[in-house]
């Protein structure tokens, strides 16, 4: 079945310390790949999206992703985070045939401990 | 440039009342999706529409639930006789083609349905 993964619920990391948060889809083709972060009570802010190309793509906030087909997986990293990164991140795929509807890993909540 | 307006941003009914959500896509932007956020869960698919269609309502639980996306005005998702259970953040995105476009979505900042 075509699903998202994100296999881990929370994660808790020291400000300034480096950050990588797991994605993995399972889908015929190569989806389009998507991040995004959600502060609580908020809605949801594109953080960089993958569609064709170089596999390493720049986000905002200083945030990247890589794409690795072989693996299946869409990671997003952070060398170093900042307090106000605290927050929910979803990885989200547009799958590459048929109706558009992006569909959502469950979220990672981050927390950032002084 | 406003982006993606929903409102309300809160609202609260009793059980058995309607509740109307509104949602103004992106300026130029024709595709609408619903998506349903449920406490501590990821974003749940509800429905995709453009102008006067339903495209993909496969998300949308059978009964209680409807939307739509006139030529002129808002896409309202409505939820008639409200239970508990549809206590959530509801959030409506748009995009000006497929979704595919150098932007994708755009998400508006949701409505969060309480019912007591």
């Amino acid at each position: 079945a075509q699903s998202v993964t994100q296999p881990d619920i929370h994660i808790t990391v020291s400000e300034g310390a480096s950050l990588e948060l797991r994605c993995n889809y399972s889908y015929g083709a190569t989806p389009y790949l998507f991040w995004y972060v959600q502060s609580p009570g908020q809605g949801l802010q594109l953080l960089l999206k993958y569609f064709s190309g170089d596999t390493l793509v720049q986000g905002i906030k200083g945030f990247e992703a890589e794409f690795k087909r072989s693996q299946s997986s869409f990671n997003l990293r952070k060398p170093s985070v900042h307090w106000s990164d605290a927050a929910e991140y979803f990885c989200a795929v547009l799958p590459s045939g048929g109706y558009n509807k992006l569909i959502f890993g469950a979220g990672t909540r981050l927390a950032v401990h002084p | 440039n406003a982006g993606v307006m929903q409102n309300p941003r809160h609202l609260v009914r009793r059980r058995g009342q309607e509740a109307r959500l509104r949602c103004s896509p992106m300026k130029g932007h024709s595709h609408v999706y619903w998506y349903r956020q449920l406490p501590e869960e990821g974003l749940k698919f509800m429905v995709y529409l453009q102008k006067e269609n339903i495209i993909d309502e496969s998300g949308m639980p059978k009964e209680r639930f409807s939307a739509e996306f006139p030529k002129e005005g808002p896409s309202i998702l409505r939820i008639q006789q409200v239970v508990r259970g549809d206590s959530a953040a509801y959030f409506c995105a748009s995009s000006s083609s497929d979704g595919r476009g150098s932007y994708g979505y755009t998400f508006g900042s949701g409505t969060r349905l309480t019912v007591v």
